[in-house]
Parts: structure tokens; sequence; C-alpha cells
């Protein structure tokens, strides 16, 4: 949907290396933001999210940044580790039922 | 616990025959069901979604239809498909929390 987008397909970054994944929206009425992970013929798994009134979010080895006057979110994974490589949608949600998950990102982190 | 079942895993139909897919949750009572489509290469697409008995929201206007005839069971059917309904099939839903849940997908081809 165009409401959501990951601009960037894939990423490549080095074992123990941050990895930076990038989500830009349009509608202000979004009120959560999840990140998911999907493995190639599996159904995508909830990773993180933020609410729209915060700014950080923060779960182990992975935070979300909201940056709601820009409309941008990013999902930072610090270290990366090779079972990171997946691929990453963000999904906000809109009226408390609806969920716009963008077209994701393919992270492949190398040992 | 909740779960989620989805089948069958894999289909492959000819173009003009009819299809049925069913998705079964457990573990929790009166959720929000999601259809979703994820086309080769591309992001998902929010298909319908139903939050409760007999009640449907259509997202995407094509030649396929959903009903939720019980409180945890969705189904996505089409009467006659077309080439380009193929694609990966995931059923989600939402139990108390925000967050979804996913299927393991239905992989249809329609040749």
């Amino acid at each position: 949907d165009q409401q959501v987008k990951q601009n960037s397909p894939s990423l490549s970054v080095q074992e123990g290396r941050i990895s930076i994944l990038n989500c830009d929206y349009t509608n202000s009425m979004f009120d959560y933001f999840l990140w998911y992970k999907k493995y190639p013929a599996e159904g995508p798994t909830f990773l993180i999210s933020i609410s729209s009134i915060k700014d950080k979010n923060e779960d182990g080895r992975f935070t979300v940044f909201l940056n709601k006057s820009a409309k941008h979110l990013s999902l930072h994974i610090v270290p990366s580790q090779p079972g990171d490589s997946a691929v990453y949608f963000c999904a906000p949600r809109y009226n408390f039922n609806k969920f716009y998950f963008g077209s994701g990102t393919k992270l492949n982190v190398k040992p | 616990s909740q779960t989620i079942h989805q089948w069958p895993a894999t289909l492959v139909q000819p173009v003009g025959s009819p299809l049925s897919l069913e998705c079964t949750v457990e573990g929790t009572s009166n959720p929000n069901l999601y259809w979703y489509r994820q086309a080769a290469g591309r992001g998902l697409q929010l298909l319908f979604y139903s939050v409760g008995i007999g009640q449907i929201s259509s997202e995407v206007p094509q030649n396929l239809s959903a009903s939720r005839p019980q409180d945890r069971q969705f189904i996505l059917s089409s009467k006659k498909l077309l080439l380009s309904d193929s694609g990966f099939y995931l059923c989600a839903f939402t139990g108390q929390g925000y967050e979804q849940y996913f299927g393991p997908g239905t992989r249809l081809t329609v040749t």
C-alpha cells in the first residue's frame, strides 16, 4: 500500500555491526507501528512495536525510533547476527483494526 | 495458547476453477481476522478483515470474497480464479493486544 514505503528493498551488513531499516508513511492517523520479520514461505512474526505517543522503544538488540514530524520510523538491530537475515516489514495500524504493510526490506547479515 | 491454522499449504489450480482457503484460530475469542496476499517480490496486501461473525470489510475489489461463518473461522473464496490470483495467501488474527499473528500461509499457483 502506498501509505507505507520501505525504499530499500535490500540491505547487507557484516555480523556484529548495526542494521538500520527505514520506513516512511503518509497517514498521520496511524496509532501503532509494528515491525515484522519474515522468512521465505512462512508467515511474518511480530518483532517490536511503538506507540505513536512515543519516540523510542527498545527490546534487547532491537530498537525502534519514531519521528512523527517526519513521518519516519526506523528499526535498529545491534549487534546484527546471521540469524537476523530475513525480510522485515513495517506495518502501521489504522483505526484499531487495519494494518498496512510496507513492501519489505531483505536483510542479509554476513558472517 | 493462541494458535492459527491455515490450509492447504500449497495449491495449484487452473484458471476458471473455484477456490476455498480456510483459516481457524484457537485460544482466543472474538478475534479480528485478516486475509492478506503477497505477490512475488511484493509486500503484503490486505484483502479482507473481519471484526465479528458475518462482518467482512473488503479492501481491494476483485474476484475474491471472504466469509466468517463462525467466531474463529475465516474463509477466502473465489468462483473463478484468474492468473493474477497467484500468490502467497496469509491469514492473521489479533486477540487482546494489537499484534497480529499470522498463519503459515498458502502458496497458490493458478495455471
